[in-house]
């Protein structure tokens, strides 16, 4: 059974960095078969994928279109947890934001584990 | 980009049977995933793959998906059920994962 902790601050500045970790537990975070990805979710825009990291044999992101510009997701193999980092970030970027791990077994793709979830406002 | 629609609420007795649709463009050629989220909590994943259950899920919960509609359904509804329910497939053309909007079960 996967379990992702989720960590970091509540409430983040205009302009400022949003940062947040998801630590792995039952898992790993160099596994050849998952992947592991924030989301995010409010009223205005429901559930929203962010971007993933993932290792297969070498390391690879992918973002959503709408905060390429702004998104890193890496991965941390000395503790086993992969991060979120969202810049210039707006009251728009308010939101409960999830880590989740990936999962697919041929054309498909799914999540099943998810931490807790971390409500954040950008609010000054 | 790829669209889901999602009525936004159902409605249901305890012990009868609740169905929740999900609509998308040749939808039955891709593979859907249900979530079912309570107040306060994580999705949690209840149907994979159209039809596939993971472990601790109720047999109640089912899946189908053909044409232009992929479907959840519960049998015999239970009050613990009331929940947020969502559909998800991976779009293969931005190699995205793509949400519907959600739909309300309340059991009455």
């Amino acid at each position: 059974q996967v379990q992702l902790q989720q960590s970091g601050p509540g409430l983040v500045k205009p302009s400022q960095t949003l940062s947040l970790t998801c630590a792995i537990f039952g898992d790993s975070v160099s596994s050849k078969s998952a992947a592991w990805n924030w989301l995010r979710q409010s009223p205005s825009r429901g559930l929203e994928w962010l971007g993933r990291t993932y290792y297969r044999s070498k390391w690879y992101n992918d973002y959503a279109i709408s905060v390429k510009s702004r998104i890193n997701v890496n991965p941390d193999t000395s503790k086993n947890q992969f991060s979120l980092h969202l810049n210039s970030v707006t009251p728009e970027d308010t939101a409960i934001y999830y880590c989740a791990r990936g999962d697919s077994s041929g054309s498909s793709y799914y999540f099943n584990s998810w931490g807790q979830g971390t409500l954040v406002t950008v609010s000054s | 980009s790829y669209v889901l629609t999602q009525p936004p609420s159902v409605s249901e007795a305890p012990g009868k049977t609740a169905r929740i649709t999900c609509g998308g463009s040749n939808i039955g050629g891709k593979s859907v995933h249900w979530y079912q989220q309570k107040p306060g909590q994580a999705p949690v994943l209840v149907i994979y793959y159209d039809t596939d259950r993971p472990s601790g899920i109720p047999e109640r919960f089912s899946g189908s998906n053909s044409g232009n509609t992929a479907t959840l359904t519960i049998s015999r509804v239970e009050a613990g059920d009331e929940a947020d329910y969502y559909c998800q497939v991976w779009h293969s053309s931005s190699d995205h994962p793509v949400f519907g909007g959600g739909t309300k079960l309340s059991v009455l």
